[in-house]
């Protein structure tokens, strides 16, 4: 049974550019949240797709956006980065229902340059 | 405003020592925590959950923590620390829906 997957591993961009992560949730779940965590800090929390709808987000600007598809795998689009973008991106992935456990992936780690 | 504080960002024991690691949360509503151990250049792994069943909580590779609503903590103990367990803990507060709420982490050393 495959866990949390992300894709790419790693990624390296310059100032300006966009990017695009991406998640496949574990087998079953149905929500989808993502996560930014500095170096030597927690990871902190950007959103959360359920049935492909944005359900909750946090204090993060319009630059991060994202998507849910049919199959529950999802995306992470951020533009116009600059370098206190760089960060590991985590995704996390669980079933629907108040406080349901997340389970991780292992991230993409993104370095601007 | 839901927030975690976790008391020590390096904790350094010898191996087989007790491991306590803590964790003070601040609800406005009863709340659900968990912890999570981080291996360098990997994800989160949960270790254990409360969610109001029992103030004890078991959780995986032989650690515990205990809920105080007295004094809003849940700290992590394990009776004998294991070399393996060398990585950085997190503790994490959800009170609506599954957003996280995380500490700043603490980074656990374990001495041979």
């Amino acid at each position: 049974d495959a866990g949390v997957t992300q894709s790419p591993t790693h990624l390296i961009k310059t100032r300006g550019q966009q990017v695009t992560l991406r998640c496949s949730p574990k087998s079953g779940h149905d929500t989808v949240s993502w996560y930014q965590q500095a170096l030597g800090q927690g990871p902190q929390f950007i959103f959360q797709y359920y049935e492909e709808e944005e359900r909750q987000r946090g204090n993060f600007p319009d630059r991060f956006s994202g998507h849910q598809f049919p199959n529950y795998s999802s995306e992470l689009n951020v533009n116009a980065l600059w370098l206190g973008d760089s960060a590991l991106y985590l995704c996390a992935s669980s079933f629907s229902g108040l406080n349901q456990p997340q389970h991780f992936g292992d991230g993409t780690r993104l370095s601007i340059l | 405003a839901q927030s975690v504080t976790q008391l020590g960002s390096h904790v350094s024991v010898s191996e087989g020592a007790l491991v306590l690691l803590r964790c003070n949360y601040s609800s406005s509503v009863p709340p659900y925590l968990f912890w999570y151990v981080q291996y360098p250049n990997q994800g989160l792994q949960l270790l254990l959950k409360y969610t109001s069943a029992a103030t004890l909580v078991k959780g995986i590779n032989g650690f515990e923590a205990e809920f105080k609503k007295s004094e809003t903590s849940f700290h992590l103990t394990k009776p004998s620390a294991h070399m393996s367990d060398a990585a950085e803990y997190f503790c994490a507060v959800s009170e609506y829906g599954n957003k996280l709420v995380f500490g700043a982490g603490t980074i656990l050393r374990v001495k041979s």
